[in-house]
């Protein structure tokens, strides 16, 4: 069946690093792909999105681009803030109207 | 713009006890979601609407869960009767569409049965 797989967490930055979360995806057909973010003690909010292979999708400095060859949607940012930590979640979606989540990854980011 | 509203925002109760949660979608949405989070199990699809009609409930663990949604403003999870397993944090989330429409979560009830 469709899925979604993340890696598992947490990853733990200092501020300023490289940030590199990986997802890849499993679907029978052509998802659209998304990054939602949950800070503690809140509901998930859409970090980014992209459609179709080759979208890029860019928002806060966080950046994902879909990659159909390896399905494959990672999400990257150049140089992290503290207030970056959070949970992050990787999910697609097909014709039908609902989501498919990954597990979550946790980013602990320290100054 | 409000956001999605959930009701209430902590609930501790009993076991055996029946448990109602409220939520509120942004007006104009025409979606709208049920999930359940645990650590053990990650965010699970309960149920979904679209124009107030259940579209798939194949996500409800048992029949002690059952969702309703009387109106395009107003949806309520209940669990009775309520088990200890049922612990977790319960969020509602809403879209104005399908398809690449993001959805809107709200801030989550967290559930402790005692």
């Amino acid at each position: 069946g469709d899925s979604v797989t993340q890696m598992e967490g947490p990853v733990t930055l200092s501020e300023e690093a490289f940030l590199t979360i990986n997802c890849t995806y499993t679907a029978t057909g052509y998802p659209s792909l998304f990054w939602y973010v949950q800070y503690p003690g809140e509901g998930l909010q859409l970090l980014l999105k992209a459609t179709k292979a080759d979208d890029k999708g860019s928002n806060k400095g966080f950046e994902a681009t879909y990659r159909k060859e390896t399905t494959s949607f990672h999400l990257e940012k150049g140089s992290v803030q503290v207030s970056d930590s959070a949970v992050y979640f990787c999910a697609l979606r097909l014709d039908a109207d609902k989501l498919i989540f990954g597990t979550g990854t946790r980013l602990q980011v320290f100054p | 713009d409000a956001g999605v509203i959930q009701s209430p925002r902590h609930e501790v109760t009993e076991m055996g006890q029946e448990v109602t949660l409220r939520c509120k979608p942004i007006s104009g949405h025409d979606y709208l979601f049920w999930y359940r989070q645990t650590m053990m199990r990650g965010l699970e699809l309960l149920i979904y609407f679209n124009n107030n009609v259940p579209i798939d409930d194949s996500g409800m663990p048992e029949d002690r869960f059952s969702a309703k949604m009387p109106n395009a403003s107003f949806s309520t999870l209940k669990i009775q009767p309520s088990e200890p397993r049922d612990s977790a944090v319960y969020f509602c989330a809403s879209s104005p569409g399908g398809g690449n429409q993001p959805q809107h979560f709200g801030d989550g009830t967290r559930l402790s049965i005692l």
